[in-house]
């Protein structure tokens, strides 16, 4: 099967500072990524994608960073608030319709 | 802004017993999945559905898995006959286009817990 790893289970930052939540994919055939943010008792709510022929894309308060040389995908939040504490997991396509999630990075925001 | 529904929030079944897990996917979406997330594991993909027909299954997907689309807004999985590793939260997703190429948007999914 696919692996979709993430670096770190846990992640904890000060509210207002920018968090950075990293992931590594396996499949270099993988062209399309997307982030996901899931709060407690939520489904994952998409947050951002990404295509392999970009290696950057932003949105709002958040930035998605693609190095395909090393497969490995980044997400940037500016400004963490607490709201935005939650686990992120990213997802892979290395075509066809599934994706492969990764386990998950849980963000914390520290007031 | 539009989303995915899901019901019940929380199903509990006895082993054995088939349950069925519904989802209302939004309105305008052609392509419609379900995932399962096993506590503490990963959110796996079950089946992908498109034009009335699977286009696409994963292990996970044997026999004892059906789904359905009883009429035009209705997207349902059935479990046959319950085991007790079925117990997970079960998300279904939807897509505008094929899932590959485009967002898959998510339920908050069921809780099924198998006794």
């Amino acid at each position: 099967g696919e692996s979709v790893g993430l670096h770190l289970p846990t992640l904890s930052v000060q509210e207002g500072d920018n968090s950075i939540i990293n992931c590594a994919y396996s499949n270099s055939a993988s062209d399309y990524f997307i982030w996901y943010k899931q709060e407690s008792g939520k489904g994952p709510q998409f947050i951002i994608d990404i295509r392999s022929n970009m290696d950057k894309r932003q949105g709002q308060r958040v930035t998605v960073l693609l190095n395909k040389t090393v497969k490995h995908l980044s997400l940037q939040i500016a400004a963490t608030q607490p709201g935005d504490s939650a686990v992120y997991f990213c997802a892979e396509n290395p075509g066809g319709n599934q994706f492969y999630f990764g386990t998950g990075t849980s963000l914390t925001v520290i007031p | 802004e539009p989303e995915v529904t899901q019901t019940p929030s929380h199903q509990v079944t006895q082993m054995g017993q088939e349950v069925i897990l519904r989802c209302v996917p939004i309105s305008n979406h052609l392509y419609f999945y379900w995932y399962r997330q096993i506590l503490g594991q990963k959110v796996e993909f079950l089946v992908s559905f498109y034009n009335n027909e699977i286009s696409e299954k994963s292990e996970i997907f044997d026999d004892q898995f059906s789904v359905e689309r009883p009429d035009g807004s209705n997207f349902t999985l059935k479990i046959r006959s319950t085991k007790l590793e079925d117990s997970a939260m079960y998300f279904c997703a939807s897509s505008l286009r094929e899932g590959g190429n485009q967002p898959q948007h998510f339920g908050d999914g069921t809780r099924l817990s198998i006794l």
